[in-house]
């Protein structure tokens, strides 16, 4: 089985603080990571993944996710907000077997305050 | 590239109506996914289809819903009949494998009245 849990679904920093997104899996095989971004009316896009290399992934944006085992966590953190990053963040886990499909969490949304 | 493809954008009708959404994956991808998206219960798996073929439908609320995918560039969402409680946002995605990362079209917005 596998399972994403999002800390917080709503989250609201100033303009150019620290972006930190939680995101907490469970899974019983060597897992796949993935975060994404939905802007209003807009389907999902894909920020990054982890498929078991570097731990500390970089993705679009400015956003990076460390991959903690030990932790079971995938958080995403970017070092300074704009505006433009107002959206919602969803987490996703799926397994390195092929057999499972991705499994999202229930997201957080994202407010940056001027 | 083009990317997913849903159509309509946009869907209001009427409760009893038949309603039907459709997709068009990215060519070379394999898997195909249906989901909806509301406030209350977030984003929900319905059905995946891997080569056209149903693998998981148990996300499918009730026997109004039906879904089918007669080839791979081409996957309908069918809902008969419609009911106010189906108003979401429907939204189409497609990947290489399952466990790959999905592309997800804009979604069709459905309002049953």
């Amino acid at each position: 089985a596998q399972s994403v849990t999002q800390l917080g679904s709503h989250v609201s920093v100033s303009e150019g603080a620290l972006v930190l997104l939680r995101c907490n899996y469970s899974s019983s095989v060597p897992p796949y990571l993935f975060w994404y971004v939905q802007y209003p009316n807009q389907g999902l896009q894909l920020l990054l993944k982890y498929t078991s290399a570097a731990t500390l992934v970089k993705g679009i944006n400015g956003f990076e996710a460390e991959f903690k085992k030990s932790e079971t966590s995938f958080h995403l953190t970017k070092p300074s907000a704009h505006m433009s990053d107002a959206a919602e963040y969803f987490c996703a886990v799926s397994d390195y077997t092929g057999r499972r499909a991705l499994t999202f969490g229930s997201g957080t949304r994202l407010q940056v305050q001027p | 590239d083009a990317g997913v493809i849903q159509s309509p954008r946009h869907e209001v009708t009427e409760m009893g109506q038949e309603v039907t959404l459709r997709c068009k994956p990215i060519s070379g991808h394999n898997s195909l996914f249906w989901y909806r998206q509301t406030m209350m219960r977030g984003l929900e798996l319905l059905i995946y289809f891997n080569n056209n073929v149903p693998i998981d439908d148990s996300g499918m609320p009730e026997d109004r819903f039906s879904a089918k995918m007669p080839n791979a560039s081409f996957s309908t969402l069918k809902i008969q009949p419609s009911e106010p409680r189906d108003s979401a946002v429907y939204f189409c995605a497609s990947s290489f494998e399952k466990n790959q990362p999905q592309h997800f079209g804009d979604g069709t917005r459905l309002s049953i009245l």
